[in-house]
């Protein structure tokens, strides 16, 4: 058990560019969740995955974030035409289907929008 | 929709001593669970302890334990003899036992400790 990984863990971007950031869960766990966080706040809610299908989506995610979980197993999510107010930190969680109330944090990934 | 307020954006103890972190929430369900989340600096989130709303005992895990009180919508953390490691940002979280699986996470509290 490895833990849940995401890479990059950090990102400098100018405003307007896309970035994609991934995230490779627990290996048995089903679900997939994708948190953000800005500083001082506590995470924020974006999307929630159980195998491919996404299940729920935030109005925090607007048109221009697009997450994908191919087969099942690991997680992108793509921010189009980047602007600052995207600037935080970008946690995946994961859990599985026989603890589903627990889920396991990622080191996220910090992403700056200059 | 579920709303966590924690009240303390800091705190501060002294090593070995004892300190109590508050937090309220706002919902019409009858069952959930709460949880307190612990996000050391530049390290990622762990889970402290779960609470079921179903159960009225308050759960313990060593020196953590909470005081739920469900009427009144109120978890407290309690952290026991205090240690530098404790030192980190607390979060309070409410998740839905049916439908929604996301967390709804407060906005925090900077737990310090004093050597």
């Amino acid at each position: 058990d490895t833990g849940v990984s995401q890479d990059p863990r950090h990102k400098i971007t100018k405003r307007g560019q896309n970035v994609t950031f991934r995230c490779d869960p627990i290996s048995e766990h089903n679900r997939l969740y994708w948190y953000r966080q800005t500083l001082g706040q506590g995470p924020e809610f974006l999307t929630y995955f159980q195998n491919e299908a996404q299940l729920e989506k935030s109005r925090l995610l607007s048109d221009r974030f697009s997450a994908e979980r191919p087969k099942g197993s690991f997680s992108t999510l793509e921010i189009q035409r980047t602007e600052q107010g995207d600037s935080a930190m970008y946690l995946c969680a994961s859990s599985s289907t026989w603890t589903p109330y627990e889920q396991y944090f990622g080191p996220g990934t910090r992403l700056t929008v200059t | 929709a579920q709303t966590v307020t924690q009240s303390q954006p800091e705190m501060s103890v002294q090593e070995a001593e004892t300190v109590t972190l508050s937090c309220t929430y706002d919902t019409s369900e009858s069952d959930y669970y709460l949880f307190w989340y612990k996000q050391p600096p530049s390290r990622q989130m762990i889970l402290v302890i779960r609470q079921e709303a179903y159960k009225q005992q308050n759960a313990t895990e060593n020196r953590f334990s909470v005081n739920f009180q469900k009427a009144a919508k109120s978890f407290s953390l309690k952290i026991s003899d205090s240690q530098l490691g404790d030192a980190a940002m607390y979060f309070c979280a409410y998740r839905s036992v049916q439908g929604a699986q996301k967390l709804v996470f407060g906005q925090g509290t900077r737990l310090t400790i004093n050597p």
